[in-house]
């Protein structure tokens, strides 16, 4: 069973570009989180996808937008790229929702986007 | 809103010595809990977890105890060693199955 995948790894954009990250769900999930995490802070959370439809956001501007796909992997798009959002960026799978807070997320290795 | 409050690092100890990382959480009802780690250049795994009061949370030594009086999740291990050196992650789960992270405390076990 392959676990979640991240790409790229490691990514070096200059301000105001437009970056996407991309994210392959662990087989059977159906759900996906993205979470940014700045250098020495915890993850915060972004959005999340479920069957191709966004699913709660947290507090963060429209210019981070995603996309769910039939095969339930995932895109993170980031426009007019800020210093600020030099971050590692983590994706997290999980299987059909119990709807009860105890539904596991499995996290990829993360992509660490460098913005100059 | 729903937040989680963990001691601040680095944690510097000993090999073989005690650790305890406290935790604290606020939430609107009761949230599973969990603890996460981080090794360097990697990516979290789930270290252990708890989903209703006075559950035990267990792996790889290392334990934590849904407190719902004191709204705690302290995470402790007996008898640390240099590989436990790593971030570790407190964090709660709502309801609607979101996340919510503490800081992170970043541990270093000296040899």
């Amino acid at each position: 069973e392959t676990g979640v995948t991240q790409s790229p790894t490691h990514l070096i954009k200059t301000r105001g570009q437009q970056v996407t990250l991309r994210c392959s769900s662990q087989s059977g999930h159906n759900t996906v989180s993205w979470y940014q995490q700045a250098l020495g802070q915890g993850p915060q959370f972004i959005f999340q996808y479920y069957r191709e439809e966004e699913n709660g956001r947290g507090n963060f501007p429209p210019r981070f937008s995603g996309l769910q796909f039939p095969n339930y992997s995932s895109e993170l798009n980031v426009n007019a790229l800020e210093l600020d959002d030099s971050a590692l960026y983590l994706c997290a799978s999980s299987p059909p929702a119990s709807g009860r807070g105890n539904n596991e997320q499995f996290f990829g290795p993360g992509t660490r986007l460098t913005v100059l | 809103g729903d937040s989680v409050t963990q001691m601040e690092g680095p944690v510097t100890l000993s090999e073989e010595a005690f650790l305890t990382i406290n935790c604290t959480y606020t939430a609107t009802g009761y949230p599973s809990l969990f603890w996460y780690v981080q090794y360097p250049g990697e990516g979290l795994q789930l270290l252990l977890k708890a989903t209703k009061a006075d559950d035990k949370g267990s792996n790889k030594g290392f334990e934590a105890t849904y407190r719902k009086e004191t709204t705690s999740f302290h995470l402790e291990k007996g008898s640390v060693q240099v590989s436990d050196s790593a971030v570790y992650f407190c964090a709660l789960m709502r309801r609607d199955d979101k996340i919510i992270f503490g800081k992170g405390t970043r541990l270093h076990i000296l040899p």
